[in-house]
């Protein structure tokens, strides 16, 4: 069975120091791993997604993740954090079954950013 | 690049009317849809997965008489809420999953959301 744990439900970090938001999963299968960023009574955006290419991935306004499968972990990593980095990040796992994805996703972690 | 669409965006409503909330793939073809729902500070809720041309497969303990969803093409799904009531009021959020312009593996696109409020 799928499961997502995304082990902080909130972090605060300075604003120019480094974010890490942490993520592990359990799946039957050879999963797809994204991270997702919601920014207040908005929609979902892709961060980025890793999809058994190469394990680090680069998304979007400077955010990577690392897949590493021994250790069943995908977190979300960015060196320096913005004000506008202020939002809820999901992380999701998603598996292939039979026709059609299953798609889980994590509780989330708010993160803020203090000036 | 891939857009998806929701409509309406927001939506108030009687107790015990029917809304029916659109989900369009703007840009691309999606064979699969999904439908979420969030409560408030919650995470995202897998409520249906809608394959084009067939039933909905509905995820365990979501009524499928309340939640009926159509995928009548390859660029739109349904959500019609029947009946609604005050604790269906939440945030919907729509997904398609499909490959723009037939390059690279298929990627889930998901539209803005519907917030329901059902008085």
């Amino acid at each position: 069975a799928q499961s997502v744990t995304q082990l902080d439900s909130h972090v605060s970090v300075s604003e120019g120091t480094p974010v890490l938001l942490r993520c592990n999963y359990s799946s039957s299968y050879s999963p797809s791993l994204f991270w997702y960023v919601q920014h207040p009574n908005k929609g979902l955006q892709l961060l980025l997604k890793y999809t058994s290419a190469a394990t680090l991935v680069k998304g979007i306004n400077g955010f990577e993740a690392e897949f590493k499968k021994s250790e069943t972990s995908f977190h979300l990593t960015k060196p320096s954090a913005h004000m506008s980095d202020a939002a809820e990040y999901f992380c999701v796992v998603s598996d292939r079954i039979t026709s059609y994805d299953k798609v889980i996703f994590g509780p989330g972690t708010s993160l803020s950013v203090i000036p | 690049g891939a857009v998806v669409s929701q409509h309406p965006s927001r939506v108030i409503c009687k107790s015990g009317t029917s809304v029916k909330i659109e989900c369009r793939s703007l840009d691309f073809q999606a064979t699969t849809m999904f439908w979420y729902r969030q409560f408030p500070k919650q995470s995202l809720m897998l409520m249906a997965t809608s394959n084009e041309g067939s039933k909905a497969t509905y995820e365990q303990g979501v009524e499928k008489d309340k939640f009926l969803i159509n995928h009548a093409s390859l660029t739109l799904s349904t959500l019609t809420v029947t009946s609604a009531h005050p604790e269906d009021s939440s945030f919907y959020i729509c997904s398609a999953r499909g490959s723009p312009g037939g390059r690279g593996t298929d990627t889930q696109y998901f539209g803005p959301g519907t917030r329901l409020t059902v008085l």
